[in-house]
């Protein structure tokens, strides 16, 4: 079953607006992480949060991660029509061993029109 | 980080036939994970691949259905067996990539007609 929920399930935007996608998730985590995928291919490791961390930045990149209230967000600032793609969130509860694989939510569709 | 190399890319299947989806990492490791996403959805883990024993199954997924070869640390094979239109999705394999997240293979797409 899917771990959790994203918000908005589709987002258009026009390009250098910034795109907030938000996750709540419903387990405990070892970490949290965002992916991307364009046009249904492989999946791309963006960034990875862990359950100690509260914010984090790579590039144009900003998570957050609220243990208290299960929930992640991904902010992309200064879009452009490229990051138009599929974001999902994963949670990883893993503690080693047979436990680790990711569980995902169920993506938001963003748009970035020229 | 890994890279995989995931093969075909997308095949049209008779129903009733069966296909199997190979994917070559690397580099060795010791898991490999197997993803479906059906149309318009979200990734559904079907099994994960330890080299030397059995696939270990997701709720819902058989290995009658969906057998899984793990010959060595850096290839595994899924069939996807006496298919249906219902099969019909993305298959993506995945490797852990130490605290970096995971890598995935770039998917197949099959239709199942």
């Amino acid at each position: 079953s899917q771990q959790g929920e994203e918000d908005p399930q589709a987002l258009s935007i026009q390009e250098g607006e910034n795109a907030t996608m938000n996750c709540s998730y419903k387990t405990s985590i070892n970490n949290l992480q965002w992916y991307r995928q364009n046009s249904g291919r492989g999946l791309v490791h963006l960034i990875l949060i862990r359950s100690n961390e509260r914010e984090k930045h790579s590039g144009r990149l900003r998570v957050t991660l609220d243990t208290s209230k299960k929930s992640s967000s991904l902010l992309i600032t200064a879009s452009r029509a490229a990051d138009t793609a599929s974001y999902f969130c994963a949670t990883d509860g893993g503690s080693g061993g047979s436990n680790y694989k990711l569980t995902f939510g169920k993506g938001t569709l963003l748009t970035v029109n020229p | 980080s890994a890279v995989i190399s995931q093969k075909p890319s997308r095949d049209i299947c008779q129903r009733g036939t069966s296909l199997t989806i190979q994917c070559q990492v690397d580099s060795q490791v010791t898991m490999m994970f197997w993803y479906r996403q059906q149309p318009g959805q979200s990734l559904t883990l079907i099994a994960t691949a330890n080299q030397g024993s059995e696939a270990t199954y997701e709720s819902g997924f058989v290995i009658d259905k969906f057998p899984i070869s793990r010959p060595n640390l850096t290839f595994s094979t899924l069939t996807v067996s006496n298919m249906s239109p219902e099969d019909s999705s993305i298959y993506l394999c995945s490797v852990r990539t130490g605290g970096r997240g995971y890598t995935f293979g770039s998917g197949t797409r099959l239709t199942v007609v």
